[in-house]
């Protein structure tokens, strides 16, 4: 059982439009952390959000930390083709790190 | 800086054979992860390591899973029989400390059991 929710499950868009995922949960979180993982790769970190409400951005990404700390989103701008691949968030508790399922995102060039 | 690294990438073995993978953690890096990450999930953590000792071992199915991190180094996970449902990457990942929540993760080594 995820503890973290994301959505959608898949996503397939064209180079240079926008999109969001999601990523929810019932638990309040210390941080939350938003990995991207490519094929035959392991994951690697983008960004860590800390304080309910915090808005970071990467670039072209903007990450948000929700008010109550359980939920985040992420934001590509003019998505590219190298914007491809698995974005896994996860919420650290205690000293755990728990991973949601990942949204799969697919930019046409 | 030298990354995680794990081997082997592949293995294909038949049900209830034994498989074993490696995993060497950045250098000065004394948090050691092994995730399972079955197709279409996240990555669960099975067993987490400071230095040599166990962390969290709570979700390794003990039964047939086992780790070890003798030298507080490299690290060495094992399946003893493997069963279908086992199929999955299995990705190490470590970090400075318990209390830094950067991980890097290695390539991962991929199983397929038949």
């Amino acid at each position: 059982t995820q503890l973290l929710e994301q959505s959608p499950q898949f996503l397939s868009i064209q180079e240079g439009e926008n999109l969001t995922v999601y990523c929810n949960s019932s638990s309040v979180f210390s941080s939350l952390q938003w990995y991207r993982q490519e094929p035959g790769e392991g994951p690697v970190l983008l960004v860590t959000v800390v304080t309910g409400g915090e808005v970071k951005k990467l670039k072209r990404l903007t990450f948000q930390f929700g008010d109550a700390r359980k939920d985040s989103s992420l934001h590509i701008t003019a998505a590219q083709p190298g914007d491809t691949g698995l974005y896994l968030c996860a919420g650290v508790g205690d000293y755990k790190l728990s991973f949601g399922a990942g949204t799969t995102v697919t930019v046409r060039a | 800086e030298a990354g995680v690294a794990q081997s082997p990438r592949y293995k294909i073995i038949e049900k209830r054979q034994s498989v074993a993978f490696w995993c060497n953690p950045i250098s000065g890096h004394a948090t050691l992860y092994w995730y399972q990450q079955i197709l279409g999930q996240g990555p669960k953590l099975l067993i987490q390591f400071q230095n040599n000792g166990v962390v969290d071992d709570s979700q390794l199915p003990k039964d047939r899973f086992s780790a070890e991190r003798l030298k507080g180094v490299d690290s060495t996970l094992k399946i003893q029989p493997a069963k279908l449902e086992d199929s999955a990457v299995y990705l190490c990942a470590s970090s400075w400390t318990t209390g830094t929540r950067e991980l890097f993760f290695g390539e991962g080594s991929r199983l397929t059991v038949l």
